[in-house]
């Protein structure tokens, strides 16, 4: 079965310090997608990023960091120097390439962390 | 990037009445569309998958005859919650997997800005 899950059901944290968000999976499959997104109290969903399965690079945007490892099915996410308008829920994703067809495209979302940065 | 837009934003109507939600994808065609529910505090939770021109699939425990969604051409699909009830009140979210212009498919996802359901 496909699984991603997100220990941390909340997060606070004072505003400059880093937080890390956690996310594992499970998943039988050598090919899939991993993704972040960020639902601010609006409601959308805010792309982050998206990697494949084939590509353990950490990556890095601006605050943003992405610490993929295959090796413990973990896709963590690090926010250095937090800032109040990063406070909204955060969701970690899996994508399978090899789902065929009308599913290609599904995601299996964690259950999301709520972060909030205070002043 | 590719738009997609979801109307209406939100909704408040009364027990018993039909609401439609529409979804589409403004410069590009979308092929499947998937429908997702999130209730307060919770995750996604896929509804059904739908590709242009086909029935769509629903997920387990999802009624089809409650949710009906239509996706009759490519940049548009619509969810109708029928007689809708106070347990259906939730925020619907679509999202569209489709053909870039240039790139095809490149298996990206897109997703509407949601719509917000209360049921009164």
């Amino acid at each position: 079965a496909q699984k991603v899950t997100q220990a941390q059901t909340e997060i606070s944290v004072v505003e400059k310090e880093d937080v890390t968000l956690d996310c594992v999976y499970e998943t039988r499959d050598t090919t899939y997608y991993l993704f972040w997104y960020k639902q601010p109290p609006s409601g959308e969903l805010v792309f982050l990023i998206r990697r494949n399965s084939f590509d353990e690079q950490n990556e890095i945007s601006g605050r943003y960091s992405w610490n993929f490892q295959k090796s413990t099915s973990s896709f963590n996410f690090t926010i250095t120097a937090s800032q109040v308008v990063d406070s909204a829920v955060y969701f970690c994703a899996l994508n399978y390439l090899a789902d065929r067809g009308s599913t290609l495209g599904r995601l299996y979302f964690g259950r999301g962390t709520q972060l909030t940065v205070w002043p | 990037g590719a738009v997609v837009s979801q109307h209406p934003s939100w909704v408040i109507c009364k027990s018993g009445t039909s609401v439609k939600i529409e979804c589409r994808s403004l410069d590009f065609q979308a092929t499947t569309m998937f429908w997702y529910r999130q209730f307060p505090k919770q995750s996604l939770m896929l509804m059904a998958t739908s590709n242009e021109g086909s029935k769509a699939t629903y997920e387990q425990g999802v009624e089809k005859d409650k949710f009906l969604i239509n996706h009759a051409s490519l940049t548009l699909s619509t969810l109708t919650v029928t007689s809708a009830h106070p347990e259906d009140s939730s925020f619907y979210i679509c999202s569209a997997r489709g053909l870039l212009a240039g790139l095809g498919d490149t298996g990206e996802l897109f997703f509407g800005e949601g719509s917000r359901l209360t049921v009164l």
